[in-house]
């Protein structure tokens, strides 16, 4: 079984800051992939950055960076130089060679003015 | 290009009924996945059909069923609705079938309230 933990339900940042959101990705397989994907309140998911397991090398897409620890099962996302458009919910996901899909609960980020 | 677009947005049934939401994928994907995202929760993986077949089912009842049309457009049907099916029903597309290859776009959803 795989279970994925997201132990922030809100967090806040102030804008220009940097914000690190957790995910712990609990699975016995050494092959799999991580995914963060945004939700803004139009509802729409929106794919922010992704993670092969097998990779030792952190993804970074611009601003956002993930922090990948694959034994502490940690796969966090850093958000730099925060912007009023990054307000929203945030969600891990693992994904495992046969494709068996799970999201966390979610991370409701606050970007304060 | 047009991004995922699902319909109706917005749907109120009640206990017993049956429901069908329909999505039609970006021009050129082949795969179309569906999500059900209750309240507070993250997205649950229901269905995925590529090509007109279903290649992925996640733990959800009988009760749910999809298919994929020859356009690559699909159907999610929930009969006997209960009112624990009122959620956030989410479409996703991709040109390729593997979820690990593929880069995801999801619409923005169809809520369903049950009542």
């Amino acid at each position: 079984a795989q279970t994925v933990t997201q132990s922030q339900p809100e967090m806040s940042v102030q804008e220009a800051e940097t914000v690190t959101l957790s995910c712990t990705y609990d699975t016995s397989e050494s092959d799999y992939y991580l995914f963060w994907y945004k939700q803004p309140p139009s509802r729409q998911m929106i794919l922010v950055i992704r993670q092969e397991a097998y990779k030792q090398q952190n993804a970074t897409e611009n601003r956002f960076s993930v922090n990948f620890q694959k034994a502490a099962k940690s796969f966090s996302l850093k958000i730099s130089d925060s912007q009023l458009g990054d307000a929203a919910m945030y969600f891990c996901e693992g994904v495992n060679r046969d494709d068996k899909i799970i999201f966390g609960k979610g991370t409701r980020l606050h970007i304060l003015p | 290009d047009a991004g995922v677009t699902q319909s109706p947005t917005h749907l109120i049934k009640t206990r017993g009924q049956h429901v069908t939401l329909r999505c039609s994928p970006i021009s050129g994907h082949k795969s179309v996945s569906w999500y059900q995202q209750v309240l507070g929760q993250g997205p649950q993986f229901i269905f995925q059909y590529y090509e007109k077949e279903e290649r992925g089912r996640g733990n959800f009842p009988d009760r749910f069923s999809a298919r994929q049309f020859p356009n690559y457009s699909s159907e999610l049907n929930v009969n006997a609705l209960l009112l624990g099916d009122s959620a956030l029903y989410l479409c996703a597309s991709s040109q390729g079938q593997a979820r690990t290859n593929e880069k995801l776009f999801f619409g923005s959803g169809t809520q369903l309230s049950v009542l």
